[in-house]
């Protein structure tokens, strides 16, 4: 069965430091892996994805997720993390079968202090 | 830019009553969901519809149909809404096939008395 863990529920960091919000996932073959966030009251916006190719992806607001095959995670990078950053991010999977259906963990709240 | 566009921000409903929920979508995409969103959970799939008149259980159907009689509107019934169905709801569509990701609504946020 397909399944995402993100194994923090906060992550808190410092305005200008570099973030990590973690993911690993558990998917038979190869996966499409992707990152959400979600400001307060909103719906999910699509940060970046990976299908194939370079293990490094970048995304928008300067996000990007470094994907390894061998430890099976995806997470989430800034070089340098600004306020308006936090909110509640998501990491997702989805299989290469048939279905298409994405497979969403648990969130990780992001917070940035000034 | 596609725009999934949810009807309602906010609900509050009784306990017993039908609901629905409506989802409109405004870039011919096949593939529509809806998910509820609970602290702690993550988003969990309720229904999903693959294309016109087409419906699949997702993990917590319990509780809830849905109805998909045109490509654009994919609505969410709670036949006898509970308590428990107190949640956000999100929908989100995307193209059939491919990598496309998934595009979201802004949610509603069901409360249930």
């Amino acid at each position: 069965a397909q399944s995402v863990a993100q194994p923090e529920d906060q992550v808190n960091v410092a305005e200008g430091n570099p973030l990590t919000v973690k993911c690993t996932y558990s998917v038979s073959g190869n996966p499409y892996l992707f990152w959400y966030v979600q400001y307060p009251n909103r719906g999910l916006q699509f940060l970046l994805k990976y299908i194939t190719g370079d293990n490094l992806v970048k995304g928008s607001y300067g996000f990007e997720a470094e994907f390894n095959k061998s430890q099976t995670s995806f997470h989430l990078k800034k070089p340098s993390a600004l306020v308006s950053d936090s909110a509640l991010y998501f990491c997702a999977v989805r299989g290469m079968d048939s279905s298409y259906k994405l497979i969403f963990g648990s969130g990780t709240r992001l917070l940035v202090r000034p | 830019d596609v725009k999934v566009t949810q009807s309602s921000r906010y609900l509050v409903k009784r306990t017993g009553e039908k609901v629905f929920l409506e989802c409109v979508q405004d870039m011919d995409h096949e593939n529509m969901f809806w998910y509820r969103q609970d602290p702690g959970l993550g988003l969990r799939l309720i229904y999903f519809s693959y294309d016109v008149k087409m419906k699949e259980k997702g993990d917590i159907p319990e509780g809830y149909s849905v109805s998909r009689e045109k490509k654009e509107r994919f609505s969410l019934i709670l036949e006898s809404a509970s308590t428990n169905q107190t949640s956000m709801y999100l929908c989100a569509s995307r193209l059939s096939g491919g990598d496309y990701g998934y595009t979201f609504g802004s949610g509603t946020r069901l409360t249930v008395v």
